[in-house]
């Protein structure tokens, strides 16, 4: 079966311009998490989705926000970009929201670069 | 959420076996012990993950200590494929949420 798939893949911004990015989930996985990775503060959690409600958010200011739609597509946004936001965007999606015995697909991805 | 510590890299020799070790010593019960790993260029992979006994699949085993307090990640033999950075992620089972709380890791270099 499809893989998470995330477009698009490469995404060059300037400051102050807003981005949205998208995250397919594997067929029949309700739960979408988002992740900022950058060289220098590693794998960092931005919140998590179940259901078209967000059920968890990490420490990043107001800018990044999400959504989920009822075929558990998810959106993320990020308003007024910042330098400091260029990072990559990784989507994973799970089975289910609660318990510690799955284990979370990810996808490839989106390079931003916010010059 | 409860930290684990990793070694920063390790060095392993092609068809080899490797065995990369994660201490958690503040593991609470109903934690699971999860393992990812990171390919250059591209998003985490799910490695494997257990919560008290050894546990085998097609890419890795995993051996949890008696008191759960360390595990080791086992490549049975590693090939070039295989150079990644290796993170143990402690995921508790009651948990409302799927968030992934990452480490530093271990970047895992394999020679020819």
């Amino acid at each position: 079966k499809a893989g998470v798939t995330q477009t698009p893949r490469y995404l060059i911004k300037t400051r102050g311009q807003q981005v949205t990015l998208s995250c397919s989930p594997i067929s029949g996985h309700r739960s979408v998490s988002w992740y900022q990775q950058t060289p220098g503060q590693g794998l960092q959690f931005l919140f998590e989705y179940f259901s078209e409600t967000q059920r968890n958010k990490g420490n990043f200011p107001g800018r990044f926000s999400g959504r989920q739609f009822s075929n558990s597509r998810s959106e993320m946004n990020v308003s007024t970009l910042e330098l400091g936001d260029s990072a990559l965007y990784l989507c994973a999606s799970s089975p289910a929201l609660t318990g510690g015995n799955y284990g979370y697909t990810f996808g490839s991805g989106t390079r931003l670069t916010v010059v | 959420d409860a930290k684990t510590t990793q070694p920063n890299s390790m060095e392993s020799n092609e068809e080899e076996p490797v065995h990369l070790p994660c201490n958690h010593s503040t593991i609470s019960g109903t934690d699971y012990i999860h393992w990812y790993r990171q390919l250059p260029s591209q998003g985490p992979e799910y490695v494997i993950h257990g919560l008290t006994s050894n546990v085998n699949n097609r890419m890795a085993s995993l051996a949890i200590a008696e008191d759960r307090k360390s595990s080791t990640l086992i490549l049975h033999r590693a090939t070039l494929r295989d150079a990644a950075v290796y993170y143990c992620i402690l995921r508790p089972h009651n948990n409302a949420g799927n968030m992934l709380t990452f480490g530093g890791g271990t970047r895992l270099m394999v020679k020819p």
